[in-house]
């Protein structure tokens, strides 16, 4: 069965300070890979997304970004974090759509929780 | 891509049958509807996914009418443990991936 690890769980990082935030997929191969960000009380915002190694599209512009050095594994980067970073972040993966039109579900992992002081 | 629409919160009670609705308007041909569901401090989790008419799992319906412009998420005799927020989604793939469009979503609560 398939997997998806995220850490660290929890973490506090003063402003300006680097971050690096690890995703890895088990039990697939190709996934598509995906960065949200969810601020309290509110949706999901899409970061970034990958369909392969070394592909990386971003949604929106910000101070944040992604790395697929692996097939099944995804990083989110910055080099100098801002008040307005904080959130929870959510890596997901999905099998590789391989049909025109539907949506293959995506599955979550447990999330990292971020507050920038 | 389409938007949703849906309400912010529903109050329910054990045992009752919870339906919620989503608009959306603008749904594209090839746009399917799928539906999530979020507890506090966990990622979302996939409920259902319907593309046209009525889809049934174990654990949920949907229903979709015809001009499939709004669907109703049906839960069946809800407990304690189906308060969460549920989030509505109207999307299809696009250039290789899916992309979903995460609104605020349903905060449902169930009240003993």
């Amino acid at each position: 069965s398939q997997t998806i690890h995220q850490w660290p769980a929890t973490l506090v990082q003063p402003v300006g300070s680097p971050l690096s935030l690890e995703c890895t997929v088990e039990g697939t191969s190709n996934p598509n890979l995906y960065w949200y960000r969810q601020a309290a009380g509110r949706g999901l915002q899409l970061l970034f997304y990958s369909v392969g190694i070394g592909q990386i599209s971003s949604e929106v512009p910000q101070n944040l970004s992604a790395s697929r050095p692996q097939d099944r594994q995804f990083i989110l980067s910055s080099k100098k974090l801002l008040l307005s970073d904080s959130g929870f972040y959510l890596c997901a993966w999905s099998p590789t759509s391989g049909r025109f039109g539907g949506t293959d579900t995506q599955y979550f992992g447990p999330g990292t929780r971020l507050t920038v002081l | 891509l389409a938007k949703t629409t849906q309400p912010i919160s529903m109050d329910s009670y054990e045992g009752q049958e919870v339906n919620i609705t989503c608009s959306h308007n603008n749904i594209a041909t090839n746009d399917y509807i799928t539906w999530y569901q979020q507890f506090p401090s966990q990622g979302p989790r996939f409920i259902i996914q319907g593309y046209k008419t009525k889809v049934t799992n174990e654990v949920a319906s949907l229903f979709i009418p015809a001009d499939r412009k709004s669907s109703t998420l049906s839960l069946p005799r809800v407990s304690l443990s189906d308060t969460a927020v549920y989030y509505c989604l109207v999307g299809g793939s696009s250039g290789g991936y899916n992309k979903l469009i995460f609104g605020a979503g349903t905060r449902l609560a169930v009240h003993p």
